[in-house]
């Protein structure tokens, strides 16, 4: 197992309400990074925070925010919740080398299902 | 905009024999990583092995190897000595910049 945690591991919310995932990153882990997986699908990017900023985003709403802290775990938002946010929800955390990944190391994800 | 595809969707194999899961990339860069992770029904994801694309040697990792053909732009993962515990999910994956674009998936069961 990594050292990338993620809570809750399961969770059910309503259609309208908002939700707060989180990831405490493998220690030393400067960069964390969110992906959401639909059910038979590769992940998709959400985005990334390093150092506290946000370094990158896919192609996904603002109801999608996020936050880093300074120890480097982070939290994904999402407001007004939608069927179609129903997935696995996978925290990955990275030590960029030259701008890029050079290994990720994931956590066991948070299984959202909405309402 | 980096592409990755996995274009077999499941797979099986009979327990000790050898498997090959396919992966095509497009990017425009010269310089990157290439990965394969496992995604077991724990649903943690588990790099498998990673290939450096300035490196000419096919990368190994015990029973797990790769064929990088860099011209092609293909990276298929061979799984020699197939064990109970390798029944995945499989991907393979780009880093560009900030992401990991990840194919759609190969599903691989493997068959006592």
């Amino acid at each position: 197992e990594t050292g990338v945690t993620q809570s809750p591991t399961h969770l059910i919310k309503t259609r309208g309400q908002q939700v707060t995932l989180r990831c405490s990153s493998q220690s030393g882990h400067n960069t964390v990074s969110w992906y959401q997986q639909a059910l038979g699908q590769g992940p998709q990017f959400i985005f990334q925070y390093y150092r506290e900023e946000e370094n990158g985003r896919g192609n996904f709403p603002p109801r999608f925010s996020g936050l880093q802290f300074p120890n480097y775990s982070s939290e994904l938002n999402v407001n007004a919740l939608e069927l179609d946010d129903s997935a696995l929800y996978l925290c990955a955390s990275s030590i960029p080398y030259r701008g890029q990944n050079t290994e990720a190391f994931f956590g066991q994800g948070t299984r959202l299902t909405v309402v | 905009a980096q592409t990755v595809t996995q274009s077999q969707p499941e797979m099986s194999v009979q327990e000790a024999e050898t498997v090959t899961l396919s992966c095509t990339y497009d990017t425009s860069e010269s310089n990157y990583y290439l990965f394969w992770y496992k995604q077991p029904p724990s649903r943690q994801m588990i790099l498998v092995i990673r290939q450096e694309a300035y490196k000419q040697q096919n990368a190994t990792e015990n029973r797990f190897s790769v064929n990088f053909q860099k011209a092609a732009k293909s990276f298929s993962l061979k799984i020699s000595d197939s064990q109970l515990g390798d029944t995945a999910m499989y991907f393979c994956a780009f880093p560009s910049g900030s992401r990991l674009t990840f194919g759609e998936g190969t599903q691989l069961t493997v068959n006592p």
